[in-house]
This record gives C-alpha cells, structure tokens and sequence, in this order.
C-alpha cells in the first residue's frame, strides 16, 4: 500500500518564525488532507488539497502530485501552533496518515 | 451543527469486557470510519464503511467489530477488551461526491488494564 512519510518529526520554533513541514508519498492519490492535532487531541482540517496552491490566513499548502509531495508551510508562527500536524493521502477508500511533525512553538 | 460526534470521552475497561462506542454524524455523509491512535503515531484505519448498509476492514481490524445503524451512526464494538486496545478513538465521515474530505469526531480515550 502507499507510504506516507513527513519530515521533520520535531521542529522547536521562537514564535513570529516561519516554518515548512514536507510530506512525500509514495503512489499517486486521489486526495491529501493537512490537519493540525492541538495539545487536547483534537484534529482539525486545515487543508483539502490534492493539487495546486490554498492558502488559509498565516498557513498555506502545495501540493505537486505529479512528484508525490506537499507542503505546509506555517508563517509568523504563535504558541497556539503548537502540536501535531499530519499529513494524510487518500487511496483506494482509505486515508493513510503520516506519522506527524510535532511542532513546539516558543514565546 | 454539531459535526461529528463520539462517546463516550473516556472509558476503563478491565481485560476481557466489551464495550461500544458510539459515533453520529448530522452532516449527511455517505462514508464513516474509525480509526485508533497509538502514542507517537499517526491514526490507523479500523474499520469503514462507504455507504449505509456496508462496511470494509481497515490496516487493524482484528479484535473489533462495526454496526453501520444508519446513515447517521457507526458503532465499533470491542467483544472482549485487551491491554493492547487501550489507544485513542477517533470517529470520522467524509463528504459526499468525489472529494472524499474526511471530518473528525473529538475522540474516545480508551484504557484496558
């Protein structure tokens, strides 16, 4: 089955820093998904992106399915974004997650 | 709308009792699915089902069972709990059509001792 895989595992940020987490996997997909898990566990959608650029606020993502990667990136990082940010590809009627970066954002 | 939800929260459950979990969605979506985390790792896919009336194994199925009971409810039993069940549950649905969008519930913390 398809392998997702992020980098980094754990990134410590100051805040305002900017940050790019990297997801790549391995078959083509027929959708990605960002979601940001918070301190308390619940997992938040923040992308639907199974190609091309979106932009929300301070995050956005790019996904280039034809290289099997995306990427999150996170600018002026804050506190509250801190925690676990995966990224998971859907095939076949499943979505398979990546093991996740966790992310520390310091005052 | 509420989205997707689950209880309960938290659950203690002794080796060898069974429990279900129950998962409702109010945003009328075809397919759910339940999935388990495991510290330190991404979610893991149980069980799902794509549509009322039909339901598929996941990566980790064994030990589990699943109720589709409506289009709304996804229920995951546990027939007889074991220590290497304790994880977090999550219950999620996706959108309807093609985009496969996936939306998830708060989470149940389960512990077998």
């Amino acid at each position: 089955g398809i392998q997702v895989e992020q980098s980094p595992p754990d990134l410590i940020l100051q805040e305002g820093a900017n940050s790019t987490l990297r997801c790549n996997f391995s078959d083509s997909v027929n959708n990605l998904q960002w979601f940001h898990q918070n301190p308390w566990g619940q997992l938040i959608n923040l992308f639907y992106i199974p190609s091309g650029t979106k932009q929300n606020g301070r995050l956005s993502a790019t996904t280039v399915a034809t290289e099997r990667y995306s990427l999150l990136y996170i600018s002026s990082s804050q506190t509250t974004d801190s925690g676990v940010y995966f990224c998971a590809a859907y095939q076949g009627g499943k979505l398979i997650f990546g093991q996740g970066t966790e992310l520390s954002v310091k005052p | 709308n509420a989205g997707v939800t689950q209880t309960p929260k938290f659950q203690v459950l002794k080796t060898g009792q069974s429990m279900t979990l129950q998962c409702a969605q109010d945003m009328n979506h075809n397919s759910m699915y339940w999935y388990r985390q495991d510290p330190g790792m991404g979610l893991r896919l149980i069980y799902y089902s794509a549509s009322e009336g039909t339901t598929d194994k996941g990566e980790v199925p064994n030990g589990y069972n699943v109720s589709r009971l409506n289009k709304r409810e996804f229920s995951l039993r546990l027939e007889s709990a074991a220590p290497s069940q304790t994880s977090v549950y999550f219950c999620a649905s996706s959108v309807p059509g093609t985009s496969y969008e996936q939306y998830f519930g708060p989470g149940t913390r389960l512990t077998v001792t």
